[in-house]
């Protein structure tokens, strides 16, 4: 089955300097891959979405990029601020499958001033 | 504000104890979705709607849980017979298929604990 790896520990990064979250899968390539800004006690909140045809998808300070050779997804913040600070949650979403969207476990990161 | 609402927001409730969730999408939004969620974990698909449709319901969801979308708007999601494991975020979210390719909008999601 298909698992989604995300870096499990707290990711600390200087403000200003760029964050890069990591997630990896397993199995099969979905056919888009999001990534979501979850708060504390809040629901997930959309970013971006990349379809398996697309290598890299920019929105202001954000950019992702999608590799299916190497099974893995990696999300860039640039510019980090505190108010960055949250747990960013990687989702793979395979339409014909059973279990259509999976969610990993999520990265919390911290933007120090 | 129209973005997808939740209620209610906590709910506490003994074991065996029948509950229900209500939630309300983006009102142009053709399908809605349940989660989830325990601490330290990512939302865990339960089940979603297609307008009034339910097209999918997850494996790992039991008998217990049920949910329905009456003329394709509101949802509900019913837990029968609540256990403790049942302690969870449950979320709901929406989205239009036919833009965003399945970018979905959550709610702020209703707290279940089970004493």
């Amino acid at each position: 089955s298909q698992k989604i790896e995300q870096n499990s520990e707290a990711l600390n990064i200087q403000e200003g300097k760029t964050a890069t979250l990591t997630c990896n899968y397993t199995n099969y390539s979905p056919a888009y891959l999001q990534w979501y800004r979850q708060d504390p006690g809040r629901g997930p909140v959309f970013l971006l979405l990349i379809r398996e045809n697309e290598k890299e998808k920019r929105k202001e300070r954000l950019k992702v990029t999608f590799d299916t050779t190497l099974k893995q997804s990696l999300f860039h913040i640039t510019a980090s601020q505190p108010a960055d600070s949250a747990t960013y949650l990687c989702a793979l979403e395979a339409p014909w499958r059973d279990d259509k969207i999976i969610f990993g476990k999520g990265t919390r990161l911290h933007i120090l001033p | 504000d129209t973005g997808v609402s939740q209620n209610p927001r906590h709910k506490i409730t003994k074991r065996g104890q029948n509950v229900t969730f209500r939630c309300d999408p983006i009102s142009e939004h053709n399908r809605l979705y349940w989660y989830r969620q325990t601490l330290g974990q990512g939302p865990e698909f339960l089940t979603y709607f297609q307008n009034e449709a339910q097209l999918e319901k997850s494996r790992l969801l039991s008998d217990r849980f049920s949910a329905e979308r009456p003329k394709g708007s509101f949802s509900t999601l019913e837990i029968q017979r609540t256990e403790q494991g049942d302690s969870a975020m449950y979320l709901c979210a929406s989205s239009n298929r036919d833009r965003g390719l399945g970018e979905q909008y959550f709610g702020p999601g209703t707290r279940l604990t089970v004493t």
